[in-house]
């Protein structure tokens, strides 16, 4: 299967800064990729839809200035944490679509803790 | 109503059973059916994937789709304490832009 990539694997900030996530697609160009939030325990929280070369798509409900995504190519898109609060502690989970498929294909995700 | 419903478990089984796991759907568009395994604190991995109705096989694992009555099925032989994770089902319509999940159930297989 396809393989996709997050760095970093787990991160700790302070509250107030700001924290970037990174998605790659490996083995293949991905048009479109998604970022997910978990909780514990909990099914996967979609949050937006990224298309390369466009703005995002935010599920209702998610700030679209605090969370913001950026798909700068076919292969990579980050997701960047802005202005950390404790309560956006969670696990983030990228994931790509392959383009000539309709299989979606996750990332291991990314634990962020804000102290 | 929910258009995915999972039943989320948990659910225990003795090492050697036979796991069925199931979801039921509301959206008769949906046309790509999938499975996903995801082990505590890592990302889903994609299972199994078919296209409308029918069953795949892949070692031992059997993916089933019932169009008429809306629901599928994973199963699991000879089941292995390995195989102790969260088992997600989702699904898609042709010209859909999201996959939608299910809640995941939550299995583990005692040695």
């Amino acid at each position: 299967g396809a393989v996709v990539s997050q760095h970093p694997s787990w991160v700790i900030c302070k509250s107030g800064t700001s924290v970037k996530i990174e998605c790659r697609s490996l083995d293949f160009q991905a048009t479109t990729m998604f970022w997910y939030r978990q909780f514990p325990k909990q099914s996967l929280m979609l949050m937006a839809t990224s298309n390369e070369g466009s703005k995002a798509t935010y599920e209702q409900g998610v700030e679209k200035d605090k969370f913001l995504i950026n798909h700068a190519s076919l292969t990579l898109s980050t997701l960047t944490v802005t202005s950390a609060h404790p309560e956006d502690s969670s696990f983030y989970i990228c994931s790509a679509r392959v383009p000539t498929g309709y299989e979606q294909y996750f990332g291991p995700g990314t634990r962020l803790t804000v102290t | 109503q929910k258009e995915v419903e999972q039943d989320p478990g948990p659910l225990s089984v003795p090492e050697g059973a036979i796991v069925s796991l199931n979801c039921t759907y509301s959206n008769s568009a949906f046309q790509y059916f999938m499975w996903y395994r995801q082990y505590s604190r890592k990302g889903p991995e994609l299972l199994m994937y078919t296209y409308s109705s029918g069953n795949k096989e892949d070692g031992r694992f059997t993916a089933q789709v019932d169009k008429s009555s809306k629901y599928i099925s994973l199963f699991i032989r000879d089941s292995q304490p390995s195989d102790s994770a969260t088992y997600l089902c989702a699904m898609r319509d042709t010209g859909g832009f999201k996959t939608i999940f299910g809640a995941g159930t939550r299995l583990f297989v005692k040695a």
